[in-house]
């Protein structure tokens, strides 16, 4: 079965630091993962994707995220955290191999960056 | 840019009401869906549909139904509420590929008094 973990409930983190937000799959086949942000009373929005290829993929507001196929991982970065970044984040997978359209996503990772 | 809209962002009901939620998309997407968001679970997925009048339960579907009459409306019935149906509700949309992301609406937060 598709699953997505994210490790953590939290992440805090000084402004200018880097950040990583992490994330874990489970997939019988190639997988496309996503990551999402929800700041406070608003939908998800979509940050990046990876797809194939290149294992660094670069996404909006300066997020990149790197997959990595022997660990099933696909953390999210940024090399200088802004306090306007503190929000909601979420993974997702899809799975064409699953049969199924559907998209799971993990419980989701709040990032709070402090000033 | 896609736009999903969500006809209500609050909205307060009574046990045993009937409850109609409403999405509506503007970039002509096949696949809709809808997912209820609660802290520490998450997003799971109650209904999607992949075209016109074609439905799919999802994860949690007991409790809900859904129509879709027209490719860019979505809705979501709640046949008679219940408090355990107090959460946040997202609706999203994507076109047909496989690596298409979700476009989501910002959210309709329902209270089931």
């Amino acid at each position: 079965a598709q699953s997505v973990a994210q490790p953590e409930d939290q992440v805090n983190v000084a402004e200018g630091n880097p950040l990583t937000v992490k994330c874990t799959y489970s997939v019988s086949g190639n997988p496309y993962l996503f990551w999402y942000v929800q700041y406070p009373n608003r939908g998800l929005q979509f940050l990046l994707k990876y797809i194939t290829g290149d294992n660094l993929v670069k996404g909006s507001y300066g997020f990149e995220a790197e997959f990595n196929k022997s660990q099933t991982s696909f953390h999210l970065k940024k090399p200088s955290a802004l306090v306007s970044d503190s929000a909601l984040y979420f993974c997702a997978v899809r799975d064409p191999t699953s049969g199924t359209y559907k998209y799971i996503f993990g419980t989701g990772t709040r990032l709070k960056v402090l000033a | 840019d896609v736009k999903v809209t969500q006809s209500s962002r609050y909205l307060v009901k009574r046990t045993g009401e009937k409850v109609f939620l409403e999405c509506v998309q503007d970039m002509d997407h096949e696949n809709m869906f809808w997912y209820r968001q609660d802290p520490g679970l998450g997003l799971r997925l109650i209904y999607f549909s992949y075209d016109v009048k074609m439905k799919e339960k999802g994860d949690i579907p007991e409790g809900y139904s859904v129509s879709r009459e027209k490719k860019e409306r979505f809705s979501l019935i709640l046949e008679s509420a219940s408090t355990n149906q107090t959460s946040m509700y997202l609706c999203a949309s994507s076109s047909r590929g496989w690596n298409s992301p979700l476009h989501f609406g910002n959210g309709t937060r329902l209270t089931v008094t």
